[in-house]
């Protein structure tokens, strides 16, 4: 495997299911980002662990709940979703270094397509 | 205001015709500019990154900067239909945060 790569690559879930989505990236990268694509929409950033560290957007909903248990994989876990909160979840890397100006280039992993009913 | 506006289209033109492509944005603090291209169901991949003001050119691809008016366009000479994607613009200023706009879906006809 190289790159970033996502599981599952669809999922449908009701509004009380509790599922997980997988990210992980094969590039040495120290940092892991989760979008979120909706149509139409610019990407949103939700969360980002940069030195392991995490960052948040503050208006992501609690029912969102980012995992981090090393450099190289990333966990989005879901529960209790609402059917806005369909669309494509997205996962990224980057190598960042503190206080250096760096290119920080993102790569994208192919997304998880998620439905809520 | 948006950050980060960016028409999302849709825009159609023939093969071999040059597509202009660009986006506006309010924050003077956005130091590195990029475009990215995203095929339907792939995650985007970056296609052109520009440090500050001006131009630079990729085989048929040419990324403009102009900082003073806040102004970022691409552009896409002898468009192809393996060009058809959605292009997304990207900026970011000295830390990680990308700002993105909306995308703007291109379809090139053969």
């Amino acid at each position: 495997e190289t790159g970033v790569t996502q599981t599952p690559r669809h999922l449908v879930m009701g509004m009380t299911n509790k599922k997980s989505l997988k990210c992980e990236q094969h590039l040495g990268h120290n940092a892991m980002y989760w979008y979120k694509q909706s149509a139409k929409k610019p990407l949103e950033l939700m969360f980002v662990y940069n030195f392991k560290e995490q960052t948040e957007n503050n208006s992501v909903p609690s029912r969102f709940s980012p995992e981090c248990p090393n450099s190289s994989h990333l966990f989005l876990h879901l529960h209790t979703l609402q059917p806005e909160d369909s669309a494509l979840y997205l996962c990224a890397s980057s190598q960042e270094a503190s206080g250096v100006n760096v290119r920080g280039e993102q790569f994208f992993g192919p997304g998880t397509r998620l439905t809520v009913l | 205001q948006k950050e980060v506006e960016q028409d999302p289209g849709p825009l159609s033109v023939p093969e071999g015709a040059i597509v202009s492509l660009n986006c506006t944005y309010s924050n003077s603090a956005f130091q590195y500019f990029m475009w990215y291209r995203q095929y339907s169901r792939k995650g985007p991949e970056l296609l052109m990154y520009t440090y500050s003001s001006g131009n630079k050119e990729d085989g048929r691809f040419t990324a403009q900067v102009d900082k003073s008016s806040k102004y970022i366009s691409l552009f896409i000479r002898d468009s192809q239909p393996s060009d058809s994607a959605t292009y997304l613009c990207a900026m970011r200023r000295d830390d990680y945060k990308l700002s993105f706009g909306a995308g703007t879906t291109v379809t090139v006809r053969a």
